[in-house]
């Protein structure tokens, strides 16, 4: 299993951009970066997903480089609502793969006004 | 579209009682699963359940019994609760291949 390290806290404020960042060195070849966002109170929320390069959905940006050994999950102009804790997760998203995902601590970013 | 409903959303309970929680989902998904999540941490899978009639052990299984109901419902039970046990517990289900895992909003559990 891919370990990740991501940083504890992150502190920003509305209408910048944040971007966090996941390392994982041993990520295998079969292994997709995974991003959850939790909210207090709520269960993890699945943000966006890739293998290589750059995603992009109505939400946030991924970046992934050539290696694969980090990846950055970008969310453009932040808002207070934006305020929670981003799990990275990598694994392989193959049948059996999930069920050996492991959910971090995550870091949690904090907007303020 | 209720997604992942889990009762009841609180408990209390004390040391060596037992309790089920309920987990269900109207999303058709195969697969199932339990977690827990201890103040500041991250999720820890407890059970899941690959498809209907079949379950599997995860991180932290000791003290835990499920049963997959049906395709739409996952149960896990504490059959002597632990104060050790005190957390919040998530139910997750998603499809197969690369769906993501979607989430109920957790049974906020304490045992005295």
């Amino acid at each position: 299993l891919a370990k990740t390290t991501q940083p504890i806290s992150m502190d920003s404020y509305e209408g910048q951009e944040v971007n966090i960042t996941c390392s994982h060195n041993n990520i295998a070849t079969n292994d997709y970066i995974t991003w959850y966002q939790q909210f207090p109170s709520q269960g993890p929320r699945f943000i966006i997903q890739g293998y290589k390069t750059k995603v992009t959905n109505e939400v946030a940006s991924l970046f992934i480089p050539a290696d694969r050994k980090s990846s950055t999950l970008s969310l453009p102009r932040v808002s207070l609502s934006d305020t929670a804790v981003y799990y990275c997760l990598v694994g392989d998203m193959g049948s059996g793969g999930y069920n050996k995902l492991i959910f971090g601590a995550g870091t949690r970013l904090a907007v303020h006004p | 579209n209720a997604g992942v409903t889990q009762t009841p959303k609180f408990q209390v309970l004390k040391t060596g009682q037992s309790m089920t929680l309920q987990c269900a989902q109207d999303m058709n998904h195969n697969s199932m699963y339990w977690y827990r999540q201890d103040p500041g941490m991250g999720l820890r899978l407890i059970y899941y359940s690959a498809s209907e009639g079949t379950t599997d052990k995860g991180e932290v299984p000791n003290g835990y019994n499920v049963s997959r109901l049906n395709k739409r419902e996952f149960s896990l039970r504490l059959e002597s609760a632990a104060p050790s046990q005190t957390s919040v517990y998530f139910c997750a289900s998603r499809e197969t291949g690369m769906d993501p895992q979607h989430f109920g909003d957790g049974t906020r559990l304490s045992i005295l």
